[in-house]
């Protein structure tokens, strides 16, 4: 069980440009969640996914998309990279039960620099 | 809104000594979970334990343990016999009933002096 996984570990990205972070998770859940943490901050949800299919905004959403295809891969796109989008992103994924109220799980992070 | 605070950005103690880390939330619902999640140097996030907000029992797992009171909005972390391995930032966060996601408090910086 490989829990949550995030793909790239670390990127550098110029000004303008576009990437999509990975998430994958194994253990079946449906609830999946993207976070960004900034330095000496909290992290601050992005947008999440309740299911297949089926996704919505949070705190954070502008400048970025997702998309659910699948119940194991919750990818996060960003597009036009800005300045401001440097950051650590976290993926993180809960079981159906209680949903958000359920324990998250989080992967490892990708550190994204936007120079 | 919901709304977490950890007042305390640094500590550092001594091995061996005792530690409270203090979280404050703020949440208009009757139903909420509070969480404690360790960020060590490596940068992952570890899970440390989920309480809801019906349960104010005191929790201790070895060498944790976790205040939980209703009265004042808090939800405070004590570590005994703290450990270098036990430096790290530690998060605390919220979830309402309604909401989609977790608030997190800004951490608190422990730094454990061997």
């Amino acid at each position: 069980n490989a829990g949550v996984t995030q793909t790239p570990k670390f990127r550098i990205l110029k000004i303008g440009q576009s990437m999509t972070l990975q998430c994958t998770q194994d253990m079946n859940h449906n609830y999946m969640y993207w976070y960004r943490q900034d330095p000496g901050m909290g992290l601050k949800l992005i947008y999440y996914s309740v299911g297949a299919g089926i996704t919505d905004k949070g705190e954070v959403p502008n400048g970025y998309n997702v998309s659910r295809s699948t119940t194991e891969d919750f990818p996060l796109r960003l597009e036009l990279a800005a300045p401001s989008q440097t950051s650590v992103y976290f993926c993180a994924s809960s079981p159906i039960a209680g949903g958000p109220l359920e324990t998250q799980y989080f992967g490892p992070g990708t550190r994204l620099l936007v120079l | 809104a919901q709304k977490v605070t950890q007042a305390q950005t640094e500590i550092s103690v001594v091995e061996k000594e005792d530690v409270t880390l203090d979280c404050v939330y703020e949440t208009r619902d009757t139903t909420y979970y509070l969480f404690w999640y360790k960020q060590p140097p490596s940068g992952e996030l570890v899970f440390l334990i989920r309480r809801n907000s019906f349960d104010e029992q005191n929790e201790i797992s070895g060498r944790y343990s976790w205040n939980f009171q209703k009265s004042t909005s808090s939800f405070n972390f004590t570590i005994t016999a703290s450990q270098v391995v036990d430096s790290a930032v530690y998060f605390c966060a919220l979830v309402e009933g309604g909401a989609d996601g977790l608030t997190f408090g800004k951490g608190t910086h422990l730094i454990i002096q061997p």
